[in-house]
C-alpha cells in the first residue's frame, strides 16, 4: 500500500505557464480532495470529489481545475499560473464521511 | 457556511507543563471533529477524532480532546508536554450531511526547555 502519492515534490513555474499536479491513491477511497497550505492561513480546500465523475468546489477554487475519471486519480490543473498560487499543495483521501483523511506528502510550488 | 476557529496562532509552553489548544466551530448541525498534527517538514497526520458517543477522546501519545456541543468547541489538551510535541496542530470539522472538510488556521506549539 503506497497510500496517497503526489508528484512532483517540487515545481517552479513562470507566470502564465500551465501544469498538472498529480495525485493517486491505492486504497480504493471514494473521497479525494486538494488543499493548499499557506503560512498563517492553515489548509484551505480547493476542490474535492466524492467519486469518479463527481467533483465540486471548495473554499478557494479559482484558478484551478480538477477531474476524476478514475477512483484512483485526482489531478489538479493550473491553467495559467500566478504568483498568488505559490503554496504547498496537499492531496488527501478518505473512505467515508466519518473517516479521517490520509494525506500525501505535498507538492511545493513556486510561481515566479 | 461552516468554519473553524483556532484562536491561538502560537502557544509557548515549558516542557512537562500542561497545554490546551483551543478550537471552536460554527455549525448548528451535528459534526465530525478531528485534530491533525504536522511535524516540521512533514505532511499531516491524524491525532484524534470525534464521530459520536463519548465526548472525551484520547490519542495514543497522551493528548485528549473534549467535544462540547453547547459551546461548539473541541479543545485539545495534554497534561505534560514533551519536546517531541513541537509541531503545528490543526482542528478540522466535517458536517455529517456534507462532504467538505474544513480546517482551522493551525496553532504552533513551541516547547520551551
Amino acid at each position: 500500500n503506497a497510500g496517497v502519492t503526489q508528484t512532483p515534490k517540487f515545481q517552479v513555474l513562470k507566470t502564465g505557464q500551465s501544469m498538472t499536479l498529480q495525485c493517486a491513491q491505492d486504497m480504493n477511497h471514494e473521497y479525494m480532495s486538494w488543499y493548499r497550505q499557506d503560512p498563517g492561513m492553515g489548509l484551505r480546500l480547493i476542490h474535492y470529489s466524492v467519486g469518479a465523475g463527481i467533483t465540486d468546489q471548495g473554499e478557494v477554487p479559482n484558478g484551478y481545475n480538477v477531474s476524476r475519471s478514475t477512483t484512483e486519480d485526482f489531478p489538479l490543473r493550473l491553467l495559467s499560473a500566478a504568483p498568488s498560487q505559490t503554496s504547498v499543495y496537499f492531496c488527501a483521501s478518505s473512505y467515508g464521511r466519518g473517516v479521517p483523511l490520509h494525506f500525501g506528502n505535498g507538492t511545493r510550488l513556486t510561481v515566479t | 457556511a461552516q468554519s473553524v476557529t483556532q484562536l491561538d496562532s502560537q502557544v509557548p509552553v515549558f516542557e512537562e507543563a500542561p497545554v490546551e489548544l483551543r478550537c471552536n466551530y460554527s455549525s448548528s448541525v451535528s459534526v465530525y471533529l478531528f485534530w491533525y498534527v504536522q511535524y516540521p517538514n512533514q505532511g499531516l497526520q491524524l491525532l484524534l477524532k470525534y464521530l459520536s458517543g463519548s465526548t472525551l477522546v484520547e490519542s495514543i501519545n497522551g493528548f485528549e480532546a473534549e467535544f462540547n456541543k453547547s459551546q461548539t468547541s473541541f479543545h485539545l489538551r495534554k497534561p505534560s508536554v514533551h519536546i517531541s510535541d513541537t509541531a503545528e496542530y490543526f482542528c478540522a470539522v466535517r458536517l455529517n450531511r456534507d462532504d467538505k472538510i474544513i480546517f482551522g488556521k493551525g496553532t504552533r506549539l513551541h516547547i520551551l526547555p
